[in-house]
């Protein structure tokens, strides 16, 4: 059974730095898309980006490119979505996700449990 | 970018009556080589990721109950409830997964009459 767990919730200062994690189980992790989606308060899901842990290939949304970083430790299988200076436009929850397919084509078949990531001064 | 719009915005409907959600992107989303649409449906239930219930446009996912169909290819896509239960009150999402970054539809949001 694919299982990911995402990193717990985060409060945190404007300008400050931010890593929260996804721990993918239950699968060949090197073989699927990981992506990340993000659900403002009381909004609808936007897709951020996914990233391939076989090779590390990322495609982002331009919306957030720039502003975000998607990465992946192979190790420990997990997966990460990074800021270097949140903002306070930056709260939301930040879903996990997996794709169904091994290919760049799939929708997001597994989802973790979100995390969610307040910037407040 | 592919735009995805649906309508309606939300829609109370009476138990056991038919919900219909319609779906639109701005450009097809069909694999003509393949015959498919690239369009999956999700339920979100408050507190709850998104669950798919239906990829491919009309594929449905297992165990998702029967009453929940797609239908639709090239830019207009249907998710049909056939009857209504109280468990289905959620959020459904429409996504094209043919092109990056692969938009999300802004939500209908389905209550009881």
């Amino acid at each position: 059974e694919v299982q990911l767990v995402q990193s717990g919730a985060e409060m945190k200062k404007p300008g400050e730095s931010l890593k929260i994690s996804c721990q993918v189980s239950g699968d060949t992790f090197t073989k699927y898309w990981i992506g990340w989606v993000r659900q403002m308060p009381g909004k609808g899901l936007e897709w951020m980006g996914i990233i391939y842990p076989g090779d590390s290939d990322t495609r982002y949304n331009p919306s957030f490119q720039g502003r975000v970083t998607l990465s992946v430790d192979k190790s420990s299988k997990t997966a990460y979505l990074q800021w270097n200076s949140l903002r306070a436009s930056d709260t939301a929850l930040y879903y996990c996700a997996r794709h169904r397919g091994s290919g760049v084509q799939w929708d997001f078949g597994f989802w973790g449990q979100g995390t969610l990531v307040t910037v407040s001064s | 970018d592919i735009v995805m719009t649906q309508s309606p915005d939300s829609l109370a409907v009476s138990l056991g009556e038919r919900a219909t959600i319609n779906c639109k992107s701005s450009q097809s989303v069909l694999d003509s080589s393949k015959r498919e649409s690239y369009l999956t449906w999700y339920q979100q239930k408050p507190g709850q990721p998104p669950k798919v219930l239906i990829y491919w446009a009309s594929i449905r996912e297992s165990g998702v109950p029967d009453r929940f169909s797609g239908s639709g290819s090239g830019t207009d896509f249907t998710l049909t409830i056939s009857s209504l239960q109280a468990e289905d009150v959620a959020v459904y999402y429409c996504q094209q997964y043919y092109d990056t970054p692969f938009t999300f539809g802004p939500g209908t949001k389905v209550n009881i009459k």
